[in-house]
């Protein structure tokens, strides 16, 4: 079990750019959540999946925004047309359950998470 | 829409001292309520969690918290921190209608003095 893994660490970009984050969750796991986080706040739901169902996305989740998990393993983040207040801490997070929300809430794990920063 | 509030962003401490970090929540009805840990270059990482029964749960590395339903409160307690305590800390929280992701507060930073 090597945890979660997030791919890049960082990111910088220029405004306008389009950029891909990939997250690993742990083997197992068939949830999978996007968080973002700024300075001085806590993480922020994006999207959550269950195998590879997007089953809810946040009203941040603009239409530049898109989450994909093709085969209920890895996911991928991609941000189209950056813009400056897209710079945050982008967080994975996977667990394993079914049915009743707090099933496998309780063993969420998070990634260290992609630094992006737009320019 | 439920909400989480932790009023301190930041706390010191001494090492040795007992620790309280504050934190409320707004929802209808008992949510299920979560206490995070991040350290820097860390995942975040659950220090204990509330679900239902004991209002008084222990968690990891020493910390507890108590759910205070009529304070709409989940205060997470230590009785002797420790250098390596010095971190961010985040409450959330869970609703039960089916809603599968977790509401973070702002977090509070606790800092530790020799």
């Amino acid at each position: 079990d090597t945890g979660v893994s997030q791919d890049p660490r960082h990111k910088i970009t220029k405004r306008g750019q389009n950029v891909t984050f990939r997250c690993d969750p742990i083997s197992e796991h068939n949830r999978l959540y996007w968080y973002r986080q700024t300075l001085g706040q806590g993480p922020e739901f994006l999207t959550y999946f269950q195998n590879e169902a997007q089953l809810e996305k946040s009203r941040l989740l603009s239409d530049r925004f898109s989450a994909e998990r093709p085969k209920g393993s890895f996911s991928t983040l991609e941000i189209q047309r950056t813009e400056q207040g897209d710079s945050a801490m982008y967080l994975c997070a996977s667990s394993y359950g079914y049915g009743m929300v707090g099933q496998g809430l309780e063993k969420l794990f998070f990634g260290s998470g992609t630094q992006l920063s737009v320019l | 829409a439920q909400s989480v509030t932790q009023p301190d962003i930041h706390i010191t401490v001494s090492e040795g001292a007992s620790l309280e970090l504050r934190c409320n929540y707004s929802y209808g009805a008992t949510p299920y309520l979560f206490w995070y840990v991040q350290s820097p270059g860390q995942g975040l990482q659950l220090l204990l969690k509330y679900f239902s029964g004991d209002t008084l749960v222990q968690g990891i590395k020493g910390f507890e918290a108590e759910f205070k339903r009529s304070q709409s409160s989940f205060n997470l307690r230590k009785p002797s921190v420790h250098w390596s305590d010095a971190a961010e800390y985040f409450c959330a929280v869970a609703m039960d209608t089916g809603r599968r992701a977790l509401t973070f507060g702002s977090g509070t930073r606790l800092q530790v003095q020799p």
